[in-house]
């Protein structure tokens, strides 16, 4: 097992473009994470998915968008990037809850 | 909603030492309390989790407890070794049971 994927592994944007971060588990996992971390802090929750179709917000979900087709991916999608959206990103997967399992991270810069 | 505060920030241990980090969360229908390790560059990864049915849980050198009453679970890692050296991170779920809020983390450096 791959595990969970992120793509790509480092990026950088002007203020104002958009992107799509993308995020693929090959667990059969129900849930799904969207987490940022900034730097020397703690993970803050974008936005989550307890299955295909289903999203819901979390703690900072203003700027982005996710969507869930599949089981296996759940890309999250920023529009209009700004400056404050430089962060580390990092996508995680598990059957509930409890003991999620987290990809690389994806690290962006907007400037 | 959830606060979980988490100290020290930092924390410098002689190889074999133990290591304590402590965090307090806000929300007394919480009902679950994960410990992340993650390492330079990584994503973090669960070490040990425990439930509010428990007071106590250990896998080899590493004990977390919890004290509902008052609001607080600690991490013990006995016997430190250099590859311990890493930021952890404590969480608390909400009370929906569907959300992890973390601490602001711990670098925990073992000098050998």
């Amino acid at each position: 097992n791959a595990g969970v994927t992120q793509t790509p592994k480092f990026r950088i944007l002007k203020i104002g473009q958009s992107m799509t971060l993308q995020c693929a588990q090959d667990m059969n996992h129900n849930y799904m994470y969207w987490y940022r971390q900034d730097p020397g802090m703690g993970l803050k929750l974008i936005y989550y998915s307890v299955g295909a179709g289903i999203t819901d917000k979390g703690e900072v979900p203003n700027g982005y968008n996710v969507s869930r087709s599949t089981t296996e991916d759940f890309p999250l999608r920023l529009e209009l990037a700004a400056p404050s959206q430089t962060s580390v990103y990092f996508c995680a997967s598990g059957h509930r809850l409890y003991e999620q399992y987290f990809g690389p991270g994806t690290r962006l810069t907007v400037t | 909603g959830e606060n979980v505060e988490q100290h020290p920030s930092t924390l410098s241990v002689q190889e074999g030492d133990s290591a304590v980090i402590k965090c307090t969360y806000s929300d007394s229908a919480s009902n679950y309390f994960p410990w992340y390790k993650q390492e330079l560059g990584k994503g973090p990864q669960l070490i040990i989790d425990i439930r509010s049915n428990v007071g106590e849980k250990k896998d080899q050198r590493i004990a977390v407890t919890l004290n509902k009453t008052a609001k607080h679970f600690s991490l013990h890692i006995t016997e430190t070794q250099p590859e311990d050296s890493a930021v952890y991170f404590c969480a608390a779920s909400n009370n929906a049971g569907n959300m992890l809020t973390f601490g602001g983390g711990t670098r925990l450096m073992v000098k050998p």
